[in-house]
């Protein structure tokens, strides 16, 4: 059975770098494609980008700027990375399997963006 | 972007009846390969999203056989024929055909 789990710091200074990890069992990174979902609270869904062939990365282009996701096969862990976050970056961050399907959810973890 | 626009976006159904959630999306979803990618999620209360169906039709494992997926180019419904309790939450509709990928508002389904 494949799990996601998130994990990094929940509070993140303004104009600082919000890390992310997903750690993956059940699956190899290297099988998949694999993406990053946000949802800023009491809102809807936002596609951040997604990674594929361990190398590859495609991003949302208004966030394209500021997002690097790569991913580190000996540890079966993928992460993101965004820059120069503001307050409109608050949201609960998730880890997906796949990208045009999203099949697989991290449970998600938040975010808050704050001085 | 493809824009996805769901209706309506709160939906109060009574316990036992059907349901359906509409989503059109601004431009054509068949992809060249043949597969249209329109997915459909449920997000509870407190929870992470979960697939129902996927490319436009198929169900996950574990999903009831009382929701289903249809549509074609850019008009998709997701139904229920029976909604129960624990189908409370919110739908989101969401295209892999076009990048960016894009989700739907969310429609909230809830009690009447």
């Amino acid at each position: 059975q494949v799990q996601l789990q998130e994990s990094g710091p929940g509070l993140v200074k303004p104009s600082e770098t919000l890390s992310l990890t997903c750690s993956v069992s059940g699956a190899s990174i290297r099988d998949y494609y694999w993406s990053w979902i946000r949802q800023p609270p009491g809102k809807g869904l936002e596609f951040i980008g997604y990674l594929y062939d361990t190398v590859k990365t495609n991003y949302n282009p208004p966030l394209q700027s500021r997002v690097t996701i790569s991913v580190d096969t000996s540890k079966n862990q993928f992460s993101l990375r965004l820059r120069s976050v503001t307050t409109a970056d608050t949201a609960v961050y998730y880890c997906v399997r796949e990208a045009r399907g999203l099949g697989v959810w991290g449970q998600g973890t938040l975010v808050t963006v704050s001085s | 972007d493809v824009e996805m626009t769901q209706s309506p976006l709160s939906l109060p159904v009574t316990l036992g009846q059907p349901a359906s959630i509409s989503c059109r999306s601004s431009q054509s979803l068949a992809h060249s390969d043949g597969n249209t990618y329109l997915n459909w999620f449920q997000q509870r209360p407190g929870q992470s999203p979960r697939r129902l169906v996927y490319r436009l039709s198929n169900r996950d494992s574990g999903v009831p056989d009382r929701f289903s997926g249809s549509g074609s180019g850019t008009d998709f419904t997701l139904k229920i024929s029976r909604v129960e309790a624990e189908d409370l939450g919110i739908y989101y509709c969401m295209q892999g055909t076009h990048w960016p990928y894009t989700f739907g508002q969310g429609t909230k389904l809830e009690i009447k």
